[in-house]
């Protein structure tokens, strides 16, 4: 089993704070890492593969980077707005076809 | 492209019997992934099937099954149910093909509470 840890476990800030979450994972034999944004009531929707130590991915007011070497990543919300509030999970590729998921980070925005 | 879909959404089922979810897939995905959720745990990968093959089982014991159908569509079964297995029950899908990188697509979930 590789463990995949995030933190921190929860977050609340003001609409318009940036902030950021972290993703630890195994360094070795790495293969991709996934990020994925879950609101309440619906599907899990992704957000960034990424596969490259230094990868930096960008998706309007969130960006990805990463680490391959220390095994971590991090994601970072812009200017969070209350639709940001969601669960983020990171996921890590292992050999077998399944991501490892870690427990996530829930992040709630208010007005 | 319609999503993936899980059947039932909820259920209620008593502790010793078997339940049965259905997960249909991306329309071209032939690779289904299963993913457990209890409370306070992330999600638990149970198992993945391509072309009708599973290609891997996550750390579950036998009463957790699964399968595929030519048409891609997975059920997975659980048999003598427990208390434990009370939870939320996600399915992906994917094309299956292209390795670490690829997204998988999850569907809404299948919530099973077991009294």
């Amino acid at each position: 089993i590789l463990n995949v840890e995030q933190s921190p476990q929860s977050l609340h800030v003001q609409e318009g704070d940036s902030t950021n979450f972290t993703c630890s994972f195994p360094s070795s034999n790495f293969y991709a890492l996934h990020w994925y944004r879950w609101e309440t009531a619906k599907s899990p929707e992704a957000l960034f593969v990424m596969t490259l130590n230094g990868d930096e991915k960008k998706k309007g007011r969130i960006s990805a980077t990463l680490n391959t070497k220390e095994g971590y990543s991090y994601l970072y919300i812009k200017g969070s707005q209350p639709e940001d509030s969601a669960t983020y999970l990171c996921a890590f590729f292992n050999s077998g076809y399944a991501l490892n998921f870690g427990k996530g980070t829930s992040l709630l925005v208010t007005p | 492209k319609a999503g993936v879909t899980q059947t039932p959404r909820y259920l209620i089922k008593t502790r010793g019997q078997q339940v049965t979810l259905s997960c249909s897939p991306i329309s071209g995905h032939r690779s289904v992934s299963w993913y457990q959720q209890t409370p306070g745990q992330g999600l638990q990968f149970l198992f993945e099937y391509f072309s009708e093959t599973q290609r891997n089982k996550g750390n579950f014991p036998g009463r957790f099954s699964g399968r595929q159908f030519s048409n891609s569509r997975s059920e997975m079964n659980v048999s003598t149910l427990e208390l434990g297995d009370s939870a939320l029950y996600l399915c992906a899908s994917s094309s299956g093909l292209a390795g670490p990188q690829e997204t998988q697509y999850f569907g809404p979930g299948t919530r099973l509470l077991v009294l």
